[in-house]
């Protein structure tokens, strides 16, 4: 039972573009958020974060909303650069689960020059 | 400060040789993490670790055991390795309290065969 749902495998935008990557989650106790990317060989490094007191959290080209009665997430990134080019991890966490990262499947993301 | 680094970076097992992973951190941080990723599967928690001498299982531990004899190393044991068990691993660490992110590491692919 996946408590955290990457529905996109894959995601393919011009550059310059706005790239949209969603996340959708079925915990309700979840209460921090993050994304993470992902390059071929390499650990997952973290991008951004929002806690659930809030529902919009920007840095630079990437910006994360959640809509909480949803239970969804979303990254943005305005513009998509080429080296954006990645796969893209969503996860959740709760302090009732001392806050482990549940992952989603990933999204790979590819930005076309 | 080289954050989180894992050893070694590739490895080749038989069926029922066993093999020690190791990680290591420098930035003082109290959790540690081992996960491994399967294709279309994101990254499941194996075992972690809230501080020095306590270990506690995750999602998928059946198989491996773990170590934290020092704070800056969390060490992964495999005793009798399986095929099931080929997969990319990864460790991370994190901060007792907030924010929540883990830094992860570059990985360990091991195949099994």
């Amino acid at each position: 039972d996946q408590q955290v749902k990457q529905n996109s495998p894959s995601l393919s935008v011009q550059e310059g573009r706005i790239s949209i990557l969603n996340c959708d989650y079925t915990n309700s106790m979840f209460d921090y958020f993050l994304w993470y990317k992902k390059y071929p060989a390499e650990g997952p490094t973290f991008l951004i974060s929002i806690s659930s007191i809030k529902d919009k959290n920007e840095d630079g080209r990437f910006t994360v909303f959640l809509n909480k009665s949803a239970k969804h997430l979303s990254l943005h990134i305005v513009p998509s650069q080429p080296g954006d080019s990645a796969v893209y991890f969503c996860a959740a966490s709760g302090m009732d689960s001392s806050y482990k990262l549940i992952f989603g499947s990933g999204t790979r993301l590819l930005v076309r020059p | 400060n080289a954050g989180v680094t894992q050893t070694p970076k590739f490895r080749v097992l038989k069926t029922g040789q066993s093999m020690t992973l190791l990680c290591a951190q420098d930035m003082n941080h109290e959790y540690m993490y081992w996960y491994r990723q399967d294709p279309g599967m994101g990254l499941r928690l194996i075992h972690y670790s809230v501080g020095e001498g306590t270990t506690a299982k995750g999602e998928v531990p059946d198989g491996y055991n773990v170590s934290r004899l020092k704070k800056q190393n969390f060490l992964l044991g495999l005793e009798s390795a399986a095929p099931s068990q080929t997969s990319v691993y990864f460790c991370a660490s994190r901060t007792s309290g907030a924010p929540y992110e883990q830094y992860f590491g570059p990985g360990t692919r091991l195949t099994v065969t």
